[in-house]
């Protein structure tokens, strides 16, 4: 049974930075791109990044792009995703999925991780 | 950028009635389009991919259609568990992107 356990939400000032984690298993890791995806409180699905199988490809969303970014460690099954220079509307929980392959569907996702922009 | 557009934003049915949810896409996306279903607190759930196919384990009476810019997701003979909000996401290229939403309310 896949598994995404996502971790390192919190509550962060606005320009502050964030890691969030994503440890994988039920799966071989290593085969599969990896994204994050965000909700904000009672608003719709949004994408916000997506890794190849490898790491040697990234993608973004216009709205993260330059402030995140995206990594993964596929000895230890963990997917990442740094926020830097965070902004009010970046809050949301986030999500971290499993994707069928790059530029393809979610087949599975992660219970999330609440990230609260706020002074 | 590909903007989805879903419809209605809200859509209230009975149980054991028939519910059809519409998505746009413009421009148009093939069938690379997905739909999720996201039951009140709890993360989505992958339903239907490359416009028609039922993903693992998704009962028969969700059906998907369309190709191009319009596409349907039906639901037919409603139960208390369908009763959750809908998205429809493209995957034709980058960025991905995901309609606002339908939310499926019991009658």
């Amino acid at each position: 049974e896949v598994q995404l356990l996502e971790s390192g939400g919190g509550l962060v000032q606005p320009g502050g930075s964030l890691r969030l984690s994503c440890a994988a298993s039920g799966f071989t890791f290593s085969s599969y791109a990896m994204s994050w995806a965000r909700q904000a409180p009672g608003r719709g699905l949004e994408w916000v990044s997506t890794i190849s199988y490898s790491g040697g490809t990234t993608y973004y969303a216009h709205s993260v792009k330059g402030r995140f970014t995206i990594s993964r460690d596929n000895s230890n099954n963990t997917l990442y995703l740094q926020m830097n220079s965070l902004r009010a509307d970046d809050a949301a929980i986030y999500y971290c999925t499993k994707d069928q392959g790059i530029q393809q569907w979610v087949d599975s996702w992660g219970q999330g991780t609440l990230v609260t922009v706020s002074s | 950028e590909i903007v989805m557009t879903q419809s209605p934003a809200n859509l209230s049915v009975s149980p054991g009635e028939r519910a059809t949810l519409s998505c746009r896409a413009s421009p148009g996306v093939s069938s690379n389009l997905a739909w999720y279903q996201q039951r009140p607190g709890q993360s989505p759930r992958l339903l239907i991919y490359g416009a028609s196919t039922r993903a693992t384990g998704i009962p028969a009476r969700f059906s998907g259609s369309g190709f191009g810019t319009e596409f349907t997701l039906t639901i037919s003979s409603l139960q208390s568990g369908d009763f959750a909000v809908y998205y429809c996401q493209h995957y034709n290229n980058w960025p991905l992107t995901f309609g606002q939403g339908t939310r499926l309310e019991l009658k």
